[in-house]
């Protein structure tokens, strides 16, 4: 079955600092997509970033972008110019068939 | 926003006694799922559903029940409640089973549910 960990229960970055969040996968599977999702207090979940497997191109979305290492099978997540509206928990995600999450890191923002 | 709504949005409830979650989509999406968070284990996936009355199990899924009467209506029942099943409760939506489709899943606000 496929994991995903996140290695960092917990991180805490300076408001206006870059900070990386990292992620590990097991698959053996050589097509699938990974996803960052981040999570505030309002419970509601939200799509940060989505890559494709095949691409080798690593996905950017404005401040966030990831570093896809597939021979590793690793997903980092890194948040450019951090804001205080960034704190929050943040899931890494693989899917194949199901989605499947790791455990999640918190991040939070110092003014 | 998408639209999924999920009720009650908190529930107490009776060790022992049944309890039943709602999701309802308004996306005619053809995937729906339900899925539990707890700390220091993600969410982990219970049912999931691939059309009226299609369902299967996921890695979590002893305990509960699901049924899909309509494309927009996902109920997960737990028969007879315990303190193991305290969580906070996620229905997702997908267009695909892989989620790759609409980027993604898109998931409703979650359901707290505390078992006593």
């Amino acid at each position: 079955a496929q994991t995903v960990t996140q290695s960092q229960p917990e991180m805490s970055v300076q408001e206006a600092e870059t900070v990386t969040l990292s992620c590990t996968y097991d698959t053996s599977e050589s097509d699938y997509y990974l996803f960052w999702y981040k999570q505030p207090p309002s419970r509601q979940m939200i799509l940060v970033i989505r890559q494709e497997a095949y691409k080798q191109q690593n996905a950017t979305e404005n401040r966030f972008s990831v570093n896809f290492q597939k021979a590793a099978k690793s997903f980092s997540l890194k948040i450019s110019d951090s804001q205080l509206g960034d704190a929050a928990m943040y899931f890494c995600a693989y899917s194949n068939n199901d989605m499947r999450f790791g455990a999640g890191t918190r991040l939070t923002v110092k003014p | 926003d998408a639209g999924i709504t999920q009720s009650p949005r908190h529930k107490v409830t009776e060790t022992g006694t049944p309890v039943t979650l709602r999701c309802h989509q308004t996306e005619n999406h053809r995937y729906m799922y339900w899925y539990r968070q707890d700390p220091g284990h993600g969410l982990r996936l219970i049912h999931y559903s691939y059309g009226v009355k299609d369902t299967d199990k996921g890695e979590v899924s002893d305990g509960y029940s699901v049924s899909r009467s309509k494309t927009e209506d996902f109920l997960l029942t737990l028969e007879s409640a315990t303190s193991s099943q305290t969580s906070v409760y996620f229905c997702a939506i997908s267009e695909d089973r892989s989620g790759i489709a609409n980027y993604g899943y898109t998931f409703g606000s979650g359901t707290r549910l505390t078992v006593v």
